[in-house]
């Protein structure tokens, strides 16, 4: 079975720092992964998403940016963090015409 | 065009009680429209997924209705209980492991 892992669960990082959050899939071959990030009591806003290594879809343009060095692993980056950048991450895959199931998040708190 | 509309914003129910949540889009396009259960501090859950050829689909205590011609759909949750409690989050997508477009969700409550 497909199985999507998500880390760290929480992160407190100060203004100005770097930010690295990665998301693996097992159990399934080039999927679709997208990052989403949801705001306290919001929807989910799409962040980025690919189909493939290496290919990466921005949606909104922002300080954050996205890779995927391998099939199944999906990396959220930033060189400097914002106050603005707090939220709650999510990490998704799809494959062909299917819904996408989402990893746990991660809790992202800049400070 | 790409907006699915999701209303109500926020419902308390009382338990065995049928909370109603209603969402519209414009894109005919849109061709498989999920619900996701959320609850604080995880990750949205797949609950149930309709595509626009059936009027009506159920899977326990939670049907799906939807109205092609109105480009309507809502989620009905049977007998609903406190454990129900969560967010629920209406989409839509064009398959083909396209992105899907969320609602804005719905905060529901279930009281004792």
């Amino acid at each position: 079975s497909q199985t999507i892992h998500q880390w760290p669960a929480t992160l407190v990082q100060p203004v100005g720092s770097p930010l690295s959050l990665e998301c693996t899939v097992e159990g399934t071959s080039n999927p679709n992964l997208y990052w989403y990030r949801q705001a306290a009591g919001r929807g989910l806003q799409l962040l980025f998403y690919s189909v493939g290594i290496g290919q990466i879809s921005s949606e909104v343009p922002q300080n954050l940016s996205a890779s995927r060095p391998q099939d199944r692993q999906f990396i959220l980056s930033s060189k400097k963090l914002l106050l603005s950048d707090s939220g709650f991450y999510l990490c998704a895959w799809s494959t062909g015409d299917t819904e996408a199931f989402f990893g746990q998040g991660t809790r992202l708190t800049v400070v | 065009q790409q907006q699915v509309k999701q209303s109500p914003q926020s419902l308390i129910v009382q338990k065995g009680g049928i909370p109603i949540i209603n969402c519209a889009y414009e894109n005919t396009a849109f061709d498989y429209f999920p619900w996701y259960q959320q609850f604080p501090g995880k990750g949205p859950a797949l609950l149930i997924a309709i595509r626009p050829d059936v009027s009506e689909k159920k899977e326990g205590r939670f049907t799906i209705s939807f109205n092609k011609s109105a480009k309507q759909f809502s989620l009905h949750i049977m007998d609903s209980q406190p454990g129900d409690s969560a967010t629920y989050f209406c989409a839509a997508t064009t398959g083909g492991g396209n992105k899907l477009t969320f609602g804005t969700g719905t905060q529901l409550k279930v009281e004792l």
